[in-house]
C-alpha cells in the first residue's frame, strides 16, 4: 500500500545514546517533513526537505539532525538523546508545498 | 509571526448533533487551510481544505467556513458519529510548510 512508513514505531534510549529514525515514501513526493507531537503542544516542525538533497530548519530544530539522500528517504538522527526529546515523531510527506500531507503513523520515543 | 490556535481544547457532543470546531490565524497572507484528524495511536489525517479565495468548501458531512476578515476558520461536522471521536487540528501554510494549531479533543456522548 502507498504511503508513509516510519521505523522504529517505539524505542527507549538512554541520555546520552543516539540513534536514527527513518522515514519512507512511496508517492515520489518532493517535500518532506519530521514534526514531534507532545501533549498539550500540538504539533511542532523540527525539520523538513524541499527535495532530495535539501534539507532546512523547521520551530524546533535544536538536538537533531536530518539527510535526504534519497527522494524517498528522510532520516532524523539524534546525536545524544536527552529526557527533552521525549516525544511521538511523525513524518509526513508531500507533492506540493504545503499541499496535502500524508503523515506515517508515528514513533513513540522515550529517553531515560 | 505566524500562529495557529484553538478557541476550545476540549468539546463534547452529544451523538446524532452538529460539532463546530473553531480556529483563529494570526497570519493575513497565509492563503491555504486544512483540517486535519487524528485518532488515538495514529498520525494526522487530511479532511478538508480551503484556499484564501473562498470562504465556503463543503465534503462529505464536513464544511470548512473561512472568515479572512476576522482570520477565523471552523469545522462542522454534521450528524456527529461516535466514529468522529478524535483531535482535530487546525493548520495553515506558510512559505514551504505547514503550521499547526494545538488542536481540540471532540467527545462523543451517547
Amino acid at each position: 500500500n502507498a504511503g508513509v512508513t516510519q521505523t522504529p514505531k517505539f524505542r527507549v534510549l538512554k541520555t546520552g545514546q543516539s540513534m536514527t529514525l527513518l522515514c519512507a515514501q512511496d508517492m515520489n513526493h518532493e517535500y518532506m517533513y519530521w514534526y514531534r507531537q507532545d501533549p498539550g503542544m500540538g504539533l511542532r516542525l523540527i525539520h523538513y526537505s524541499v527535495g532530495e538533497g535539501t534539507t532546512a530548519k523547521g520551530e524546533v530544530p535544536d538536538g537533531y539532525n536530518v539527510s535526504r539522500l534519497k527522494k524517498q528517504n528522510f532520516l532524523l538522527g539524534l546525536e545524544s538523546a536527552a529526557p527533552s526529546q521525549t516525544s511521538v515523531y511523525f513524518c509526513a510527506s508531500s507533492y506540493l508545498s504545503g499541499g496535502g500531507y500524508t503523515f506515517g503513523s508515528g514513533t513513540r520515543l522515550t529517553v531515560v | 509571526g505566524e500562529s495557529v490556535g484553538l478557541h476550545l481544547p476540549t468539546l463534547s457532543v452529544q451523538e446524532g448533533d452538529n460539532s463546530i470546531i473553531n480556529c483563529a490565524y494570526s497570519n493575513s497572507a497565509s492563503d491555504y487551510f486544512i483540517w486535519y484528524k487524528q485518532e488515538s495511536g495514529k498520525g494526522p489525517q487530511f479532511i478538508i481544505d480551503i484556499r484564501s479565495n473562498m470562504d465556503k468548501r463543503q465534503g462529505q458531512r464536513v464544511t470548512v467556513l473561512l472568515n479572512k476578515t476576522v482570520k477565523h476558520l471552523s469545522l462542522q461536522i454534521a450528524a456527529t458519529q461516535p466514529g468522529d471521536s478524535a483531535v482535530y487540528f487546525c493548520a495553515e501554510k506558510g512559505d514551504d510548510k505547514i503550521i499547526f494549531g494545538k488542536g481540540t479533543r471532540l467527545h462523543i456522548l451517547p
